[in-house]
């Protein structure tokens, strides 16, 4: 059973809509990640955050943008949807205190349709 | 910088048969390796990961993966696949620079046929 919970799991969204979806955890992890996934491509890492008020940009450039006020929470904003935004969105935290080879424990996603 | 490279988008087996999904990497300095398996409509989960030391790496449902620095390599493999084993999985690496960030192989889409 998953610790890390994202809602909703399935959106179909019109365009210029604002969307948040949401991730929490209840692990106490420190280090909370946003991936992006299209059908045969491998994850896009679009935001991380390294604890409290901490967030940081990945290394696939994201119109979303991201808070992290607690560390159990981690929602994903995006203003204005659009077409292009259409993907899976998957959350993920990792315990690094726990040593460099500590995994990811992933969300079960949350599918994003914009029409 | 960090690269994950699966050879074969998809792979298909006979159930019972060997499955051989290959992973290569690349990475300046000693990675941490990891296989992960999604299954239809959920995130992903973590199959095995390397430990510093080890060589062969056992993971769960009976997956193993071999590491080979010579070839910088990581392949899992599973003695006899059943039908259960149909999901994706993907190769992932991490060093300790960049922000211990995790990098993803494209995947590979295994099926097993009856």
């Amino acid at each position: 059973e998953a610790d890390i919970y994202q809602t909703p799991r399935y959106l179909v969204i019109g365009t210029g809509k604002k969307i948040t979806l949401e991730c929490s955890q209840t692990m106490g992890h420190d280090k909370m990640y946003w991936y992006q996934q299209d059908p045969g491509m491998e994850l896009h890492l679009i935001h991380y955050s390294y604890g409290v008020n901490s967030t940081e940009k990945g290394d696939l450039s994201s119109e979303s943008t991201v808070s992290r006020i607690r560390t159990e929470h981690f929602p994903l904003t995006l203003e204005s949807a659009r077409p292009s935004h259409t993907s899976q969105y998957l959350c993920a935290s990792s315990d690094l205190g726990t040593g460099n080879n500590s995994p990811l424990h992933f969300g079960n996603g949350t599918r994003l349709t914009v029409t | 910088a960090q690269s994950v490279t699966q050879l074969g988008s998809h792979v298909s087996v006979s159930e019972g048969a060997l499955v051989l999904l290959r992973c290569n990497y690349s990475s300046s300095v000693p990675p941490y390796l990891f296989w992960y398996v999604q299954y239809p409509n959920q995130g992903l989960q973590l199959l095995l990961k390397y430990t510093t030391g080890a060589t062969l790496v056992k993971g769960i449902n009976g997956f193993e993966a071999e590491f080979k620095k010579s070839e910088t390599s990581f392949h899992l493999t599973k003695p006899s696949a059943h039908m259960s084993d149909a999901a994706e999985y993907f190769c992932a690496v991490r060093t300790g620079t960049g922000g211990f960030k995790t990098i993803f192989g494209a995947g590979t889409r295994l099926f097993v046929k009856a």
